[in-house]
């Protein structure tokens, strides 16, 4: 079975603070990874991939650990509408995207 | 361009009852999903599709059917509703299997 690991949270962070939480995936064939964002009843939608050399975007900045398959995401200067579900994405191919059942973060003012 | 769109966006049914979710997509995506997403249990998929015409199952098919007819379109029936089945249900596109996948607004089923 393909499984993502994370840590359910909550996370509970002062607002200006910098946040990082972690994955780990279990299927070492994994070729795709994704950082997803879900708000409250609301469709996962896509906060950045994930390469192997690390990327940016903005506050965000993604890492990708293939040795040790693990995957972490870090947010810098938090904001209250950071407050969400962040879902961690692995795998691709025949097998398929498997999804993390997330990690709940909320900024505090 | 609307994405991926999903009705209804509600439904109550009655246990012992059939339906069909609806899924469309107007961005040329060959590969479709379907999940379902239950508090604690994260994003399980209940079947795929890899282009119009072929389809297969996922972690958790039991009690439901697809089909892909066209590349827009694949909608999910469910053959005689069960309250297990109460749940929010998600319908996704994706270009290719490596690509992310665009999600659809969701559809919120109970089932009594």
């Amino acid at each position: 079975r393909k499984e993502v690991e994370q840590d359910p949270g909550p996370f509970n962070v002062p607002e200006g603070a910098t946040v990082a939480f972690n994955c780990t995936y279990s299927n070492s064939a994994s070729q795709s990874f994704f950082w997803y964002r879900q708000d409250c009843r609301k469709e996962p939608k896509l906060l950045m991939s994930v390469y192997s050399s690390g990327n940016e975007d903005g506050r965000f900045t993604a890492q990708l650990n293939r040795a040790s398959q693990y995957i972490s995401l870090l947010i810098r200067d938090s904001k209250l509408s950071d407050s969400a579900t962040y879902l961690c994405v692995a795998g691709g191919g025949a097998d398929g995207l498997t999804f993390g059942k997330g990690t709940h973060l909320i900024i505090q003012p | 361009n609307a994405g991926v769109t999903q009705t209804p966006k509600f439904q109550v049914l009655k246990t012992g009852q059939s339906m069909t979710l609806q899924c469309a997509q107007d961005m040329n995506h060959e590969y479709m999903s379907w999940y379902r997403q239950d508090p604690g249990m994260g994003l399980r998929l209940i079947h795929y599709s890899v282009g119009a015409g072929i389809t297969d199952q996922g972690e958790v098919p039991n009690g439901y059917n697809v089909s892909r007819s066209t590349t827009e379109d694949f909608p999910l029936r469910l053959l005689s509703a069960a309250p297990s089945q109460t749940s929010v249900y998600f319908c996704a596109s994706s270009p290719g299997p490596y690509n992310e996948q665009f999600f659809g607004p969701g559809t919120r089923l109970t089932v009594l």
